[in-house]
């Protein structure tokens, strides 16, 4: 069975600070299966990224996709207010795969 | 502007019905493939069906397969999850999603605002 693994399940950092997640998969995929969202308390998931490293439309430039094969990562620079959320990682494809998340919490 | 529109959930108890509603706008509907998402409290969420964009083909999870069917209206820009022999482990907030294919990169690219489910006795 395909797994996600997201670390570390939750990231304590202050305003200003750089975020960097990470996303493993069980098996290898394709650069342009993996993408990021963002979750808010009480809203849907957002799109983030897609295929690894494209920012989805209106997502400011401190956020950034990196890696391949079973490695990937998430990194936020300068963490904003309201950047603190829950974050997944998704394998994109006929059955979509999701992570079980990374908070992101005010330090 | 996209929007995707869910409605239909609700309570219902074990082994029960419910159909739920997507209404569509903002974008060509018959153009894109669709899928339901679903979050149980504090959960990830959790791929649950597709349907490709003429409604030829549709993809069910393991966990709901046999139980729920997806399909689509595109006259009228509608997407549909019938859910029958509901379970307490379907209770979660179901979520519309758009699917974008565009360059090989697959994505869900917007989401509704989701639609609570509840089964319990």
């Amino acid at each position: 069975e395909f797994v996600l693994t997201q670390s570390p399940g939750t990231l304590s950092l202050s305003p200003g600070e750089r975020a960097t997640l990470s996303c493993r998969a069980s098996q290898s995929i394709a650069r342009t299966d993996l993408a990021w969202y963002q979750q808010k308390p009480g809203q849907a998931p957002r799109l983030l990224i897609y295929a690894t490293s494209s920012r989805a439309t209106g997502i400011p430039n401190r956020f950034s996709g990196s890696g391949s094969g079973t490695d990937f990562t998430l990194t936020i620079n300068r963490l904003e207010p309201e950047d603190f959320a829950v974050y997944y990682c998704q394998r994109s494809s006929n059955q979509w795969k999701f992570g079980q998340g990374t908070k992101v919490e005010i330090k | 502007e996209v929007q995707l529109l869910e409605s239909g959930g609700g309570l219902v108890q074990p082994g029960g019905s419910l159909r739920l509603s997507c209404a569509a706008s903002g974008f060509t509907f018959s153009n894109h493939a669709m899928s339901w998402v679903r979050q149980a409290p504090g959960k990830e969420p959790e791929w649950v069906s597709a349907i490709t964009n003429n409604g030829g083909t549709t993809y069910y999870s393991d966990s709901v397969k046999g139980r729920f069917t997806i399909s689509r209206d595109n006259s009228k820009n509608r997407l549909f999850l019938q859910m029958n022999s509901l379970r307490e482990e379907d209770t979660a907030i179901y979520y519309c999603t758009k699917e974008e294919w565009s360059l090989s990169q697959p994505r869900l690219d917007f989401w509704g605002q989701g639609n609570l489910v509840r089964v319990s006795s």
